[in-house]
C-alpha cells in the first residue's frame, strides 16, 4: 500500500536556526497538509495545500512557517527562525481527489523536531 | 467553538471482550467524522470515516462506529478486542465548512490484556 513518506525521522535545531522538514506524499494525491503535535497534547492542523498555493491555514501557521512543493513529488515545511515552542512531532498527510472533502487524510510516520 | 472530545485517556479490556472508545463532536453543520489509530513511532493510519449514509460505518481490523446525531457522538467498536489492536485511536472531524482541515481529539490509548 502506498506511503507518505517524511524525513528526517528526528531533527535537531539550534533555536533561531531554520529547518526544512520534507514530506513526499502518496503519487496520485493532490491535497497536501501539515500537522503537529506537541509532547502530550493534541494533534493540530497547521496547513493546506493545493495547486500550488495554500488553501488553508491555521492560527498557529504564522509568516514563520512556509510551504512549498518545489518538484512533483516533494511537498516542505519551512521554519525561517525556529523557537523552543516548535518543539513538535510534525506530520505530513495527503488525501486523493474526490467528491468534495471526505477523502481521508493519509499520514507519514512524521518528523520530531527538537529545537535546543 | 469546533470540538471533538474523547472523554477516557484510558481503556482497559480483556481480550475477546467488546471494546467501546467513546467520541463526542461540537461543530456547526454536518460533520465529516473520522478515527485514526496511532501505533507507537508510527503516524495516524486511517480506520473508518462516516461522511452520510448508515449511521453504522464499518472499518479496517474489524472496527465499525455508530454516528449519532442526537447525542453528536460517534463511538468506535469492535465486538472482540485482540491485544494487537492496543494502540492510540483517534476520533476527528472535519466541519462541514472547511475544505481540508480536520480537527483532532486528544485521543484514547487502549489497552487489551491477554
Amino acid at each position: 500500500e502506498p506511503e507518505v513518506t517524511q524525513t528526517p525521522s528526528h531533527q535537531v535545531t539550534q533555536m533561531g536556526q531554520e529547518v526544512i522538514l520534507r514530506c513526499v506524499p502518496i503519487s496520485n494525491h493532490l491535497y497536501f497538509y501539515w500537522y503537529r503535535q506537541i509532547l502530550g497534547q493534541k494533534v493540530e492542523f497547521l496547513v493546506s495545500f493545493y495547486n500550488n498555493e495554500i488553501s488553508e491555514k491555521s492560527e498557529i501557521f504564522d509568516d514563520q512557517f512556509s510551504v512549498e512543493r518545489p518538484d512533483g513529488s516533494n511537498f516542505t515545511l519551512k521554519i525561517r527562525s525556529t523557537k523552543l515552542e516548535d518543539s513538535a512531532m510534525y506530520f505530513c498527510a495527503s488525501s486523493a481527489p474526490g467528491v468534495g472533502s471526505n477523502q481521508p487524510q493519509h499520514f507519514g510516520d512524521g518528523t520530531r523536531l527538537s529545537i535546543l | 467553538a469546533q470540538s471533538v472530545a474523547q472523554p477516557e485517556d484510558q481503556v482497559n479490556v480483556a481480550e475477546g471482550n467488546p471494546l467501546t472508545v467513546k467520541c463526542t463532536y461540537s461543530v456547526s453543520g454536518n460533520p465529516y467524522l473520522f478515527w485514526y489509530v496511532q501505533y507507537p513511532n508510527r503516524g495516524l493510519q486511517f480506520l473508518l470515516k462516516y461522511i452520510t449514509g448508515d449511521n453504522l460505518v464499518k472499518g479496517s481490523y474489524g472496527f465499525e462506529a455508530e454516528f449519532n446525531k442526537s447525542q453528536t457522538s460517534f463511538h468506535l467498536k469492535k465486538p472482540s478486542a485482540l491485544v494487537s489492536d492496543s494502540a492510540l485511536y483517534f476520533c476527528a472531524v472535519r466541519p462541514y465548512s472547511s475544505a481540508s482541515k480536520i480537527i483532532f481529539g486528544s485521543g484514547t490509548r487502549l489497552s487489551i490484556r491477554p
